[in-house]
């Protein structure tokens, strides 16, 4: 079993809809959460980290549940510009590996 | 660019060839990381230095691979005897002290291709 999971997808999406994929991990030590963006070809970038009172970015809001061990992100108003992968990452501590799921790959179509 | 940069940006080599990789981390951070990334798959921790220390190795990296961080800045990352299965994207990536440990940004990766 991986240590992070992540439904493949696609998730295909209308423009304007909102759509909300989870990540299960599988380390109960995990203790950083974060949801990652990768677009085709190029490097991940930073999307936002995940707080255990859950936050919130704009149009993006990320849910971090520990008694059951899963990470969500919720896209409100979704833009084609959004189309990505998005990958969840875990990390043990602070300087430690990141542990990355293989990424749900959303395809917002007008 | 104040970024993590990589170069070579792309390699193509023949099977039982030598590569080398650099990755000049940002400038203020003191933690870079090796990561691989297959298609279709999300990036696998080859191996973490702290300044010029490699502090941690994941069984990914063969003998046939070696990192060094030899004055805490720069970073290279050598295959020697390439197979195919070595193809892939090779990213780097650092991170600073304290709070800012917790969050790595990559740089533009090295794509290699075995042939």
């Amino acid at each position: 079993r991986k240590e992070v999971e992540q439904d493949p997808g696609p998730f295909n999406v209308p423009e304007g809809a909102t759509v909300a994929f989870n990540c299960t991990y599988s380390n109960s030590a995990s203790q950083s959460f974060f949801w990652y963006r990768q677009d085709c070809r190029k490097e991940p970038k930073l999307l936002m980290s995940v707080y255990s009172s859950g936050n919130e970015d704009g149009r993006f809001t990320a849910q971090l549940n520990r008694a059951s061990q899963y990470i969500s992100l919720l896209i409100r108003d979704s833009k084609l510009s959004d189309s990505a992968t998005y990958l969840c990452v875990v990390n043990r501590a602070a300087g430690n590996k990141l542990t990355f799921g293989g990424g749900t790959r959303v395809l917002v179509k007008p | 660019d104040t970024g993590v940069s990589q170069d070579p940006r792309h390699k193509i080599t023949k099977r039982g060839q030598n590569v080398t990789f650099r990755c000049d981390p940002i400038s203020e951070h003191n933690r870079l990381y090796w990561y691989r990334q297959t298609l279709g798959q999300g990036p696998e921790f080859l191996t973490y230095f702290q300044n010029e220390a490699q502090l941690e190795k994941s069984r990914l990296l063969s003998d046939r691979f070696s990192a060094e961080r030899p004055k805490g800045s720069f970073s290279t990352l050598e295959i020697q005897r390439t197979e195919q299965g070595d193809s892939a994207m090779y990213l780097c990536a650092s991170s600073g002290g304290g709070r800012d440990a917790y969050e790595q940004y990559f740089g533009p990766g090295t794509r290699l291709t075995v042939t």
